[in-house]
């Protein structure tokens, strides 16, 4: 079954609100990646998270890492319609990457 | 820079029907995974690849084969195909010199089985 799951399915925010998608793992990962998928086009990766509690950002983008290892969060500050799409997480164990179901972003003018 | 290609981008099959999904990549990557992508489910790895010569199964593998020939290709096919195969499918290289690598994807190959 579904190794990663995430949180929620859609979001729908105004333009300006903020947005978060929580990624949860049933087992312990080596790290974790955060991907972007535009409407019609492919994943992109984003960051990636190595270290047990570990926190990274790119501009209005807050990455975190559970100090567990299994579960991890993506906090965008203030959206854009820029960043409209799904965003998922894919957990690696061994030479394999888990993604999560993914969560989908509407951003609303 | 070409990274990850796809192809066919587009097909429509009957059912029964066969036919090979092809991925190519020109960055020099050990590992190659194919995925599939349906509404709800995120995407789902059917077989991976850690080298030429070499494949496994992943999470959704049955009525999917592969084959890992030559280093820079990898092939998904479908024997006889199943309207339950209907998807959108995503080949993806990364290098396999280190353990924490990002992923490259191809555009996907949009498959429609009736």
């Amino acid at each position: 079954g579904q190794q990663v799951m995430q949180i929620p399915q859609y979001q729908h925010v105004q333009e300006g609100e903020d947005f978060t998608t929580y990624c949860n793992s049933s087992t312990t990962l080596s790290n974790i990646q955060w991907y972007k998928q535009r409407p019609g086009g492919h994943p992109v990766f984003l960051i990636q998270l190595v270290k047990s509690g570990e926190v990274k950002k790119q501009k209005r983008l807050t990455f975190q890492f559970g100090e567990a290892k299994k579960n991890s969060s993506l906090h965008i500050t203030a959206t854009q319609t820029t960043d409209v799409g799904t965003y998922f997480c894919a957990g690696r164990r061994w030479v394999q990457f888990y993604f999560g179901t993914g969560t989908s972003l509407t951003v609303i003018p | 820079n070409a990274g990850v290609t796809q192809t066919p981008k587009f097909r429509v099959l009957k059912t029964g029907q066969s036919m090979t999904l092809l991925c190519a990549q020109d960055m020099n990557h050990e590992y190659m995974y194919w995925y599939r992508q349906d509404p709800g489910m995120g995407l789902r790895l059917i077989h991976y690849s850690v080298g030429e010569g070499t494949t496994a199964k992943g999470e959704v593998p049955d009525g999917y084969n592969v084959s890992r020939l030559k280093k820079q290709n990898f092939l998904l096919g479908l024997e006889s195909a199943a309207p339950s195969q209907t998807s959108v499918y995503f080949c993806a290289s990364r290098p396999g010199t280190t353990e924490n690598t990002e992923a490259f994807f191809g555009q996907g190959t949009r498959l429609t089985v009736v």
